[in-house]
């Protein structure tokens, strides 16, 4: 399974973006890249999944350059209500015969002041 | 509405007890797992399902049980050869495996059971 490296922690401010950068040197070629959201005492949340490129949703946007070594999750104009643990996955979700499921990391930290 | 649903919030035992922990989906998801979580780690996968009547371990299988005898239902069994059971855990399902190439699903999480073991 490709092994992921992000920071174990960030600080902000409201209003700000932010980019939270993952590495993830050995990625497969059937891998796909997932982040998540916690907030204390509740279960992730989906955030955002992409491939290549860039993807974006209502919430985020994902970028993964060409070699997909790397990938950053960037949260436009945070509000103190982002404040949460982001994990970036990487691996194939799909479960064939063989296949693992996705491994949660520590995460990053994010921390948004007023 | 639709979700995953984890009982009890908070649960309480004495060492040497077994105890079950509950999770149910109505999202008709084929995959289910569960995850133990310890204060200010992540996610470490201990069982997960891709459908009925199976079952594979995780990263930290061993002093767990589960069974999958119905599509909704996933439950945990944290036995008493579980050196440190003291936890936060997540249940959490999937639509499940696919075959096509560009299929991938997202997990969606229950609200956890906090289990402490004294």
């Amino acid at each position: 399974l490709a092994k992921t490296t992000q920071p174990i922690s960030m600080d902000s401010y409201e209003g700000q973006e932010v980019n939270i950068t993952c590495s993830h040197n050995n990625i497969a070629t059937n891998d796909y890249i997932t982040w998540y959201q916690q907030f204390p005492s509740q279960g992730p949340r989906f955030i955002i999944q992409g491939y290549k490129t860039k993807v974006t949703n209502e919430v985020a946007s994902l970028f993964i350059p060409a070699d997909r070594k790397s990938s950053t999750l960037s949260l436009p104009r945070v509000s103190l209500s982002d404040t949460a643990v982001y994990y970036c996955l990487v691996g194939d979700p799909r479960l064939d015969t063989g296949r693992r499921a996705l491994t949660f990391g520590s995460g990053t930290r994010l921390q948004v002041q007023p | 509405d639709g979700g995953i649903t984890q009982s009890p919030k908070y649960l309480f035992r004495k060492e040497g007890q077994n105890v079950t922990l509950s999770c149910e989906q109505n999202l008709n998801h084929d995959a289910m797992y569960w995850y133990r979580q310890d204060p200010g780690q992540g996610l470490r996968l201990i069982y997960y399902s891709q459908i009925v009547n199976d079952f594979q371990k995780g990263d930290i299988a061993e002093g767990y049980s589960v069974s999958r005898e119905k599509k909704e239902s996933f439950p945990l069994t944290v036995t008493s050869a579980q050196k440190n059971p003291t936890a936060f855990y997540l249940c959490a399902s999937s639509i499940g495996f696919g075959y096509k190439w560009d299929s991938h699903y997202e997990q969606y999480f229950g609200p956890g059971t906090r289990l402490t073991v004294t």
